[in-house]
């Protein structure tokens, strides 16, 4: 099993649809999670983090955590065509960050 | 502008060659890792250096090679004998753990292909 879990995809949505986008885990160690954007041929970037279970809110982005379930998603309201990109689920263990496999997301104007 | 810079952008190597990816970062960090990046498989840690004259391997490190002489700079050394180098390298750097280590921070990434 690996560590982390996360559903490639690709996903299609609408442009103003709401948009889910789901990870599991199953080392209970994990202390940080992280969600990253990645555009094509470029390099990933931060769009949030978070310690804690619970809901952590940005903009248009809301990050959920639910440590008994090892489980996190990522929500995206009003998606628009800017947000069609890969995204990457994220956990640190001590030294290590650990990286799921990223889900392909197109938003259709 | 504080960030990570990798180059080049694009490399092609010839079978049997060894070659060197650079990654520089300004930020001040003390954490530096590289991953690879192929289609379907997210990102692979292929070592990491938490200190200079510091680092560990990842999970897929057999045929590369890092050094890390400086806080700065920590480059990858692709060798001969990585039997499959043709993918999307990626640098990144972080806080590091006696900070309270949180997210890290990506370069643009290095295209290799063997050609």
């Amino acid at each position: 099993q690996k560590e982390v879990e996360q559903d490639p995809g690709p996903l299609s949505v609408p442009e103003g649809a709401i948009v889910s986008l789901n990870c599991t885990y199953s080392n209970s160690a994990f202390q940080y999670f992280m969600w990253y954007r990645q555009y094509s041929r470029k390099g990933p970037e931060l769009l949030m983090y978070t310690y804690s279970s619970g809901n952590k809110e940005d903009g248009r982005f809301t990050a959920q955590v639910d440590k008994s379930s090892k489980y996190i998603s990522l929500f995206i309201r009003d998606s628009q065509p800017s947000d069609s990109a890969t995204y990457l689920c994220a956990m640190r263990v001590y030294d290590k960050v650990i990286f799921g496999p990223g889900t392909s997301l197109s938003v259709i104007p | 502008d504080g960030g990570i810079t990798q180059s080049p952008k694009y490399l092609f190597r010839k079978e049997g060659q060894n070659v060197t990816l650079s990654c520089e970062q300004n930020l001040n960090h003390d954490a530096m890792y590289w991953y690879r990046q192929d289609p379907g498989q997210g990102l692979r840690l292929i070592y990491y250096s938490q200190i200079v004259n510091d680092f560990q391997k990842g999970d897929i490190a057999e045929g590369y090679s890092v050094s890390r002489e400086k806080k700065e700079s920590f480059p990858l050394t692709v060798t001969s004998a990585q039997k499959n180098p043709t993918a999307f390298y990626l640098c990144a750097s972080s806080i590091g753990k006696s900070y309270g280590d949180t997210e890290a921070f990506f370069g643009q990434g290095t295209r290799l292909t063997v050609v």
